[in-house]
């Protein structure tokens, strides 16, 4: 039961480099969403998705891109890193985006931009 | 919009201590709560969730937390804490999307 799988568990890129956080939940889950983590700050929401097609900006969206073309994966896209964007990035999913079921969560990339 | 407030960035209690970490919840209608542990380089483990009904809800680790619509808090509790409840909880309101708190360093003194 691998439940939210993240790849890679670290990356380091130099800035204006381009890469994409992979994320792919196996529970048939309709709601998936990215976060970031940083000191002081909490999980601040990226963006999310309320099923295959459908996607939507989070708290800070800025500098990030997302698809979603199939129910299972929800990539990440960065499109010019920039230090400021160092960080560590969770993937979660839930069964539904209304409330009634719980988040689970990826186990995390740590990304640097140097 | 929603938003979620835990009031204390750090908090350290002793072992065998009692433990109340805050949260304070804006939404206009009946949010769905929940309150997440993350142990040092892990992800978040679900440790108890408010949908409806009795205000009190219990989890696991011994946790519990009470909603108070008045208060528009969400206030979790442990009577008796151990060492290894040493973590970061977070606080997390859905209506729509799943917006968290800054989050509450605990720290535990033997």
């Amino acid at each position: 039961n691998a439940g939210v799988t993240q790849t890679p568990k670290f990356q380091v890129l130099k800035t204006g480099q381009s890469m994409t956080l992979q994320c792919a939940q196996d529970m048939n889950h309709e709601y998936m969403s990215w976060y970031r983590q940083d000191p002081g700050m909490g999980l601040r929401l990226i963006h999310y998705s309320v099923g295959a097609g459908i996607t939507d900006q989070g708290e800070v969206p800025n500098g990030y891109n997302v698809s979603r073309s199939t129910t299972e994966d929800f990539p990440l896209r960065l499109l010019s890193a920039a230090p400021s964007q160092t960080s560590v990035y969770f993937c979660a999913s839930s069964r539904g985006g209304q409330g009634d079921s719980p988040l689970h969560f990826g186990n995390g990339t740590r990304l640097t931009v140097t | 919009a929603q938003s979620v407030t835990q009031p204390d960035i750090h908090i350290t209690v002793s072992e065998g201590a009692s433990l109340e970490l805050r949260c304070n919840y804006s939404y206009g209608a009946t949010p769905y709560l929940f309150w997440y542990v993350q142990s040092p380089g892990q992800g978040l483990q679900l440790l108890l969730k408010y949908f409806s009904g009795d205000t009190l809800v219990q989890g696991i680790k011994g946790f519990e937390a009470e909603f108070k619509r008045s208060q528009s808090s969400f206030n979790l509790r442990k009577p008796s804490v151990h060492w290894s409840d040493a973590a970061e909880y977070f606080c997390a309101v859905v209506a729509y999307k799943y917006i968290f708190g800054t989050g509450t360093r605990l720290k535990v003194l033997a």
